[in-house]
């Protein structure tokens, strides 16, 4: 069945450090992929997304490209903020009716 | 203007004890969802509704039960509430047919079973 994988956390980092979330998918066909982020306290929002092979998402600093031949949706960031610490969970969709999620992946970046 | 707004945010009640949750969506989508949220964050879909349709039934205890009187609202009901059942319950909607539109969540409802 579809699923998604992500890397486990948490994952600790500096100030204004290189982020990278891996997050690989098994589908049947050529879903919409998305990234959510939790910050503390709050329900999930849209951080971005991808419905097509090669496309870039990017929001807030943040970026990931749908990479069909490694069925692929890496989450990077050049430099985190402390604000940026959050639960980040990877997502698939075919009809955004039901979202296959990952576990999550719990960042903390400390000043 | 909250999008998604369920209440209560917190609900601390003894086990046994039959408890609801409501959630209204302002954002004119015609699909609503609830979701189960555990302590280490693993997010599992319950249910979800289609225009007052139930469309997805994931394996949920027969004590959860929701209801969905429009297409704006859908509640959640929880008979006889056990120890397990402490987790945060969100709920989220989404347009259906058009995957380009993300699912839109509340704060979440916070239950804790004593």
């Amino acid at each position: 069945g579809d699923s998604v994988t992500q890397m486990e956390g948490p994952v600790t980092l500096s100030e204004e450090a290189f982020l990278t979330i891996n997050c690989t998918y098994t589908a049947t066909g050529y879903p919409s992929l998305f990234w959510y982020v939790q910050y503390p306290g709050e329900g999930l929002q849209l951080l971005l997304k991808a419905t097509k092979a090669d496309d870039k998402g990017s929001n807030k600093g943040f970026e990931a490209t749908y990479r069909k031949e490694t069925t692929s949706f890496h989450l990077e960031k050049g430099s985190v903020q402390v604000s940026d610490s959050a639960v980040y969970f990877c997502a698939l969709s075919f009809n955004n009716r039901k979202l296959i999620w990952g576990l999550g992946t719990s960042l903390a970046v400390n000043p | 203007d909250t999008a998604v707004s369920q209440t209560p945010k917190y609900l601390v009640t003894q086990m046994g004890n039959d408890k609801s949750i409501k959630c209204e969506q302002n954002l004119g989508h015609d699909t609503m969802y609830w979701y189960k949220q555990d302590s280490k964050k693993f997010l599992k879909i319950m249910f979800s509704y289609n225009n007052k349709e139930l469309i997805i039934n994931e394996t949920v205890p027969n004590r959860f039960s929701p209801k969905s009187p429009d297409k704006a609202h859908l509640n959640l009901h929880i008979n006889s509430l056990e120890l397990g059942d402490s987790a945060v319950y969100f709920c989220a909607s989404s347009q259906s047919g058009n995957s380009n539109q993300p699912q839109h969540f509340g704060d979440g409802t916070r239950l804790s079973i004593l």
